[in-house]
């Protein structure tokens, strides 16, 4: 079955860049979407088709995507953006999900 | 506004069928957009299983479809979770979701991310 590999953790000081990378066989011909999900809440879409932004997220989210390697970046960080972030895309029919990158903002 | 909610039983014993249901406002059953159903087992990642449209056109999660069935009730504006002969592993937080583009817009394959989600509700399978 198709996966794709997030890091399971990553650290940013505040207002620095933050970067989360998720890559798969074959990503690059792929739509990929991200969210992010906080303790307890539902999933929210941060970016889709790559590097769209649905209205209510901030320009600081933004998504990239080089060879079979997508990234989130997170410009400006803050700690209100501290919380696990998916990457998600497409297989054969099958929607698969990244294992998930815990963001800390230290 | 749409909004989605999710309800049904918090505890299914093992072996039997565990069955949720999805029930919209403020946007249609009928309306150009898939639904998914999404779980998330306590402290772990994000499990998708199943999407429909109001066609009855589905795609299912490989490793679940053998166990799932996933309709739409047109009449009650909602869609349903079937997921039957449930062990310990399918105990989660299940969420409803809609899509974040029609069909129509849509240029990827099958459907968008999911845009709007339901709050979860935590589904454990105990005896």
């Amino acid at each position: 079955s198709y996966e794709v590999t997030q890091p399971p953790s990553v650290s940013v000081s505040p207002r620095q860049t933050a970067t989360i990378a998720c890559s798969g066989d074959k990503l690059g011909a792929r739509y990929v979407f991200w969210y992010q999900q906080k303790a307890g809440q539902s999933p929210v879409l941060v970016i889709h088709e790559h590097n769209k932004r649905p209205l209510e997220i901030p320009e600081r989210f933004s998504g990239f995507k080089s060879g079979n390697t997508a990234t989130l970046t997170i410009s400006e960080t803050q700690p209100m953006d501290e919380a696990d972030y998916y990457c998600q895309a497409w297989d054969s029919r099958d929607m698969v999900f990244g294992g998930g990158t815990r963001l800390t903002v230290l | 506004q749409v909004h989605l909610q999710v309800s049904g039983p918090g505890l299914v014993k093992p072996s039997e069928t565990l069955s949720l249901t999805c029930a919209i406002s403020g946007s249609s059953i009928g309306s150009d957009y898939y639904w998914g159903w999404i779980r998330q087992p306590p402290g772990k990642g994000l499990q998708w299983i199943g999407s429909i449209y109001h066609t009855g056109n589905t795609y299912l999660n490989p490793s679940l479809r053998g166990r799932v069935t996933i309709s739409v009730d047109t009449s009650r504006n909602q869609f349903s979770l079937r997921l039957n002969s449930v062990t310990a592993a399918d105990t989660a937080v299940y969420y409803c979701a809609r899509p974040k583009t029609t069909q129509t817009d849509y240029v990827g394959s099958y459907h968008d991310a999911f845009h709007i989600w339901g709050q979860g509700t935590l589904v454990t399978v105990s005896s």
